[in-house]
């Protein structure tokens, strides 16, 4: 069966530290990678997109790798700060007009 | 410029009553998501709609959920009959065209009791 999976713990990290996410999943061929950011109460906020023929997208401090042999993304977040504090979600597109299957997302907690 | 806007943004409902929610896309766009989004899981879509018409509604349960976007700009979400289990999250989201960038509203907080 078709399944994207993240951490389904939270994760709780000092600040000034990387935080790592990961997003795995199973019986799908996406052509890219989305990570999102939700705050409770909002809706996600798009942060980065990878393709499958992209090993790895950096910006600002944010970056993704993707390992299609692996079926797994990683998201890093370097020199976190209390307010990078949220839910991230992974996403993937398989390249049918724009049909994104989200993960379950995992929550950071970045503490002072 | 303004993002998505949604309505309401909480409605609290005894089952078997009608309920509509109502989403603005961003000016300029012709693609509109609905989904649902369940306490901590990820959003899941509905219904996606090009200009006004619905080009995939596969997972949109057509028993008790109908959508519409008139004039491909606003469009509204309706459930009738509500159940308990439809109480969720409902989120809008456009993008220019179909596989570009999503914006999200803020969402339609809906209890069902």
């Amino acid at each position: 069966s078709q399944k994207i999976e993240q951490n389904s713990e939270a994760l709780n990290i000092q600040e000034g530290k990387t935080a790592t996410l990961t997003c795995n999943y199973t019986n799908y061929s996406p052509a890219y990678l989305q990570w999102y950011r939700q705050d409770p109460g909002r809706g996600p906020v798009f942060l980065l997109l990878i393709r499958e023929n992209e090993k790895e997208k950096r910006k600002e401090r944010l970056k993704v790798t993707f390992d299609t042999t692996l079926k797994q993304s990683l998201f890093h977040i370097t020199a976190s700060q209390p307010a990078d504090s949220a839910t991230y979600l992974c996403a993937l597109d398989q390249g049918q007009g724009g049909k994104l299957i989200f993960g379950q997302g995992t929550e950071l907690s970045v503490k002072p | 410029e303004a993002g998505v806007v949604q309505s309401p943004r909480y409605k609290i409902i005894e089952k078997k009553q009608p309920v509509a929610f109502w989403c603005n896309p961003i000016s300029g766009h012709n693609t509109l998501y609905w989904y649902l989004q369940n306490l901590g899981q990820g959003p899941e879509l509905l219904i996606r709609y090009e200009n006004e018409e619905a080009v995939d509604d596969s997972q949109l349960p057509k028993d008790r959920f109908s959508a519409e976007r008139l004039k491909g700009v606003d469009s509204t979400l309706k459930i009738q009959p509500a159940e308990l289990g439809d109480s969720a999250v409902y989120l809008c989201a456009s993008s220019p065209q179909a596989g570009e960038t999503q914006y999200f509203g803020p969402g339609t907080r809906l209890l069902v009791l």
